[in-house]
């Protein structure tokens, strides 16, 4: 079955930097795209960034565009978020979330569990 | 932007009774839409995409339909374990892909 584990969250200083992982399985990760998509607390879902099955495309919402990266490394069934200069209203919780096609312009078929980001000094 | 609006904000219904939630988008969307439900503490689940397909394993008492800019989420005999927030999710245009603010059903 389809499982997605990110890692990496934890407590940073506003300004500071941040590398978010998601390990995947279950499926054949190269195939498809992958999202982040975030949830501040006690708030809706905000996407957060997309990327196509070859890492070839990557789109990101003006909130985040020019601090966050999306990645991925297809040999290690691997997504990541790097995310720069970090401000206290990105502090969510994020997750990594599958589309069920290698096309970006999806919705979203599976979801991982979350990781905490909290930025506060 | 497409701007998606979800109504009413918290629904109340008894169990065996049906909710109707509502998602308008600002432009249209044609059949691109998507619906999640996500319970306290979990993450979202897929319901519904492509405005009336049920996602795998989804029970026949949810139903979407709609196209255009409006569109329904319907839950025939609401039972307890239904109470969630509900959320809409536009992917015809995009960036961004947006979604709805969310609509909080409560099992009376």
């Amino acid at each position: 079955q389809v499982q997605l584990v990110e890692s990496g969250g934890g407590v940073v200083q506003p300004g500071g930097s941040l590398r978010l992982s998601c390990a995947a399985s279950g499926f054949t990760f190269s195939s498809y795209g992958m999202h982040w998509v975030r949830q501040a607390p006690g708030k809706g879902l905000e996407w957060a960034a997309v990327i196509s099955y070859d890492g070839s495309n990557k789109y990101y919402p003006d909130s985040v565009k020019g601090r966050f990266t999306i990645s991925r490394d297809n040999s290690k069934n691997t997504l990541y978020l790097q995310m720069n200069s970090l401000r206290p209203e990105d502090t969510a919780v994020y997750y990594c979330a599958k589309v069920p096609s290698g096309y970006v312009g999806a919705f979203v078929d599976y979801w991982g569990q979350g990781t905490l980001v909290t930025v506060s000094s | 932007d497409i701007v998606m609006t979800q109504s009413p904000a918290t629904l109340s219904v008894s169990p065996g009774e049906r909710a109707t939630l509502s998602c308008r988008a600002s432009q249209s969307v044609s059949s691109n839409l998507a619906w999640y439900q996500q319970k306290p503490g979990q993450a979202p689940r897929l319901l519904i995409y492509g405005t009336s397909t049920r996602a795998t394993g989804i029970p026949a008492r949810f139903s979407g339909s709609g196209s255009g800019t409006q569109f329904t989420l319907t839950i025939s005999s609401l039972q307890s374990e239904d109470s969630a927030v509900y959320y809409c999710q536009q992917y015809n245009n995009w960036p961004p892909h947006t979604f709805g603010q969310g609509t909080k059903l409560e099992i009376k």
